[in-house]
């Protein structure tokens, strides 16, 4: 199957620090990229959903200015959290849909963010 | 607004038992159903994908079931083993609704010896 790549696997900072969060489709060409986050015990919520060469489409109440999502290329998106604070924290993941697309979207395998 | 719901929260069972794990969704208009497992701290791995016009799909020891009709998926194990330990997440993606998916809840599984 298609396989997903996200980086860093964890990270932790500190309170005030931005955090790039890479996610990449290693053997095809994702059109559309989507960003889930997961808080501790409970399901994924998407973030924003991301298109190659366009402006990211965000989910209500997902602050724009706050979680930056670049999609320059078919094979990788990043998730920049700016300003991180501790409630940000979280398990971020991101999801890709191949352009040949057969109903089924890949995940990469999340990273964790961890904000003193 | 899909909103997807799963049943039960939690579930512990001994090894070798069967057991039916509930999914329901509010709108039936859907593309696909699929379900995930999740482990403690990691990703999701792929169990099942179920299309709208299909009734159900195995794999394994596991069979998913769909009714769009009603709004409800079922996963099934059989034979459950420890190593089934784990979050198991279903996920609705509605048509026209830009190939998003829509999580569950969750149902978190604990096989016990």
């Amino acid at each position: 199957g298609a396989v997903v790549s996200q980086h860093p696997s964890w990270v932790i900072c500190k309170s005030g620090t931005s955090v790039k969060i890479e996610c990449r489709s290693l053997d095809f060409q994702a059109t559309t990229i989507f960003w889930y986050r997961q808080f501790p015990k409970q399901s994924l919520m998407l973030m924003a959903t991301s298109n190659e060469g366009s402006k990211a489409t965000y989910e209500q109440g997902v602050e724009k200015d706050k979680f930056l999502i670049n999609h320059a290329s078919l094979t990788l998106s990043t998730l920049t959290v700016t300003s991180a604070h501790p409630e940000d924290s979280s398990f971020y993941i991101c999801s890709a849909l191949p352009g040949q697309y057969t109903g089924e979207l890949f995940f990469g395998e999340g990273s964790r963010l961890t904000v003193l | 607004k899909q909103e997807v719901t799963q049943i039960p929260a939690a579930l512990s069972v001994p090894e070798g038992e069967n057991l039916v794990l509930n999914c329901s969704f509010t709108d039936s208009a859907i593309y696909n159903l699929q379900w995930f497992r999740q482990d403690p701290g990691k990703g999701l791995t792929s169990l099942l994908l179920i299309q709208s016009s299909q009734r159900e799909q195995t794999s394994g020891r596991l069979n998913a079931s769909l009714d769009k009709s009603s709004g409800r998926s079922t996963l099934y194990i059989a034979a459950s083993q420890p190593g089934d330990s784990a979050t198991y997440l279903c996920a609705a993606q509605v048509t026209g609704g830009g190939n998003k998916l829509t999580f569950g809840t969750g149902t978190q599984l604990k096989v016990e010896l």
